[in-house]
């Protein structure tokens, strides 16, 4: 059984980075089928997609517009896991943070998440 | 970017009663459109996508319809475990994106 395991700090002060990681357990974060994502979700913005990262012979990362200025998503073969850093985060950034898998390229909707993390920006 | 609109915020539905919420693309679609269902303290759960191919393990009742910019997620017979939010998302459009969910409230 596939599963997600999500660790990192609740609590970040503003102009700090936000760092997070997801432990893939049951699949390979190397997949050849699958794609690792990073999606947050606050009453202000609802679910926003972030990014994902994904290995087809290579490397590939893909950033929202939104967060590209401040974001990196580094897959880790040797512990088969992704991290999210965000940086200069902003009380604006506070929200559930979730990591999700999908099947190809294509077919980019979410069938794993992880449980999710509430990451509150406050000083 | 593709905006979703789910014009329902909350639906009133009564335990054993047909459930029907809507959700509204800016462009088309296709058939790229995915629901999930989040209760409380948990992540989304994955129930349709491809608009009406039901994911493993989602009961029958629920079922997905449209095509294009139009699209609808009914619950035939409400069971007191589908009382949740509900959201669509396009993956046709880059970025994917999500609508603003449709809670399914006790009547």
């Amino acid at each position: 059984q596939v599963q997600l395991q999500q660790s990192g700090p609740g609590l970040v002060k503003p102009s700090q980075t936000l760092s997070l990681t997801c432990a893939i357990s049951g699949d390979s974060v190397s997949s050849n089928s699958a794609v690792w994502n990073w999606i947050r979700q606050s009453p202000s913005r609802g679910l926003e997609w972030l990014g994902r990262t994904y290995y087809r012979s290579k490397w590939y990362i893909d950033y929202a517009a939104s967060v590209e200025s401040r974001i990196t998503i580094t897959p880790d073969t040797s512990k088969n896991q992704l991290s999210l850093h965000l940086n200069s985060v902003t009380p604006d950034d506070t929200a559930v943070y979730y990591c999700a898998r999908n099947w190809g390229t294509v077919n980019w909707y979410f069938d794993l998440w992880g449980r999710g993390t509430l990451v509150t920006v406050s000083s | 970017e593709t905006v979703m609109t789910q014009s329902t915020a909350t639906l009133s539905v009564s335990p054993g009663e047909r459930a029907t919420l809507s959700c509204r693309a800016s462009q088309t679609v296709y058939t790229n459109l995915a629901w999930y269902q989040q209760k409380p303290g948990q992540a989304p759960r994955l129930l349709i996508y491809g608009a009406f191919t039901r994911a493993t393990g989602i009961p029958a009742r629920f079922s997905g319809s449209g095509s294009g910019t139009e699209f609808s997620l009914t619950i035939s017979s409400l069971q007191s475990e589908d009382f949740a939010v509900y959201y669509c998302q396009q993956y046709n459009n880059w970025p994917p994106g999500f609508g603003g969910g449709t809670k399914v409230e006790i009547k």
